[in-house]
């Protein structure tokens, strides 16, 4: 079947450590996307691509980087920059065509040591 | 700017009985979608309902249907003969320029 996968599902870091988080799609979508869930709020929007080697700026990039290589690969690096990065984080992707609903991945967690 | 808002943080909502979520947003296109996501303690984000905003007919999914008002900026999610398995955060998201925009979400209780 096919679908978004997030690893790991936990993740831990410690002060000053940078972090990579993964997304791997095989629904053949272009657009990707990865989002912040922090306790009791929605989703913020971290970085997006619509296409490979593209990828823009979301609402709260500060302190993340992305690459989009493969049209497959989303990845997310959380670098020492991002003071506070304890969060779920959820990638999700798109098909094709204006207005079509996102699929999600089941989440990392992402805790400071 | 494109912002969702939801006002109600929290709702209950007694077993087979029915219960409204409101969403309001504002957007200056014309062109745009809206949705409902489901988020249950499992965390995972399912898709309940989608509307186009140039369709003025509401969508219906089973016992899910939106009252889409596109003038007062309105979206609206009803839940009909709740079930134990709806209780779960609601989150009311706007698609345009290739982003999605969602609100902070309501949390819905469902009483046996």
């Amino acid at each position: 079947d096919g679908g978004i996968t997030q690893s790991p599902k936990y993740l831990f870091r410690k002060e000053g450590q940078n972090v990579t988080l993964s997304c791997e799609q095989n629904l053949n979508h272009d657009a990707m996307y990865w989002y912040r869930q922090d306790p009791g709020q929605g989703l913020r929007l971290i970085y997006y691509s619509q296409i490979v080697n593209d990828f823009q700026k979301g609402d709260i990039a500060e302190g993340y980087s992305v690459s989009r290589e493969k049209k497959e690969s989303f990845p997310l690096t959380v670098t020492s920059a991002q003071k506070n990065p304890t969060a779920f984080y959820l990638c999700a992707s798109t098909p094709p065509g204006p207005g079509q609903p996102q699929h999600f991945g089941d989440g990392t967690r992402l805790s400071i040591l | 700017a494109q912002t969702v808002t939801q006002s109600q943080p929290e709702m209950s909502v007694q077993e087979a009985e029915t219960v409204t979520l409101s969403c309001t947003y504002d957007t200056s296109e014309s062109d745009y979608y809206l949705f409902w996501y489901k988020q249950p303690p499992s965390r995972q984000m399912i898709l309940v309902i989608r509307q186009e905003a140039y369709k003025q007919q509401n969508a219906t999914e089973n016992r899910f249907s939106v009252n889409f008002q596109k003038a007062a900026k309105s979206f609206s999610l009803k839940i009909s003969d709740s079930q134990l398995g709806d209780a779960a955060m609601y989150f009311c998201a706007l698609y345009n320029f290739n982003k999605f925009y969602f609100g902070s979400g309501t949390k819905l209780n469902v009483k046996p």
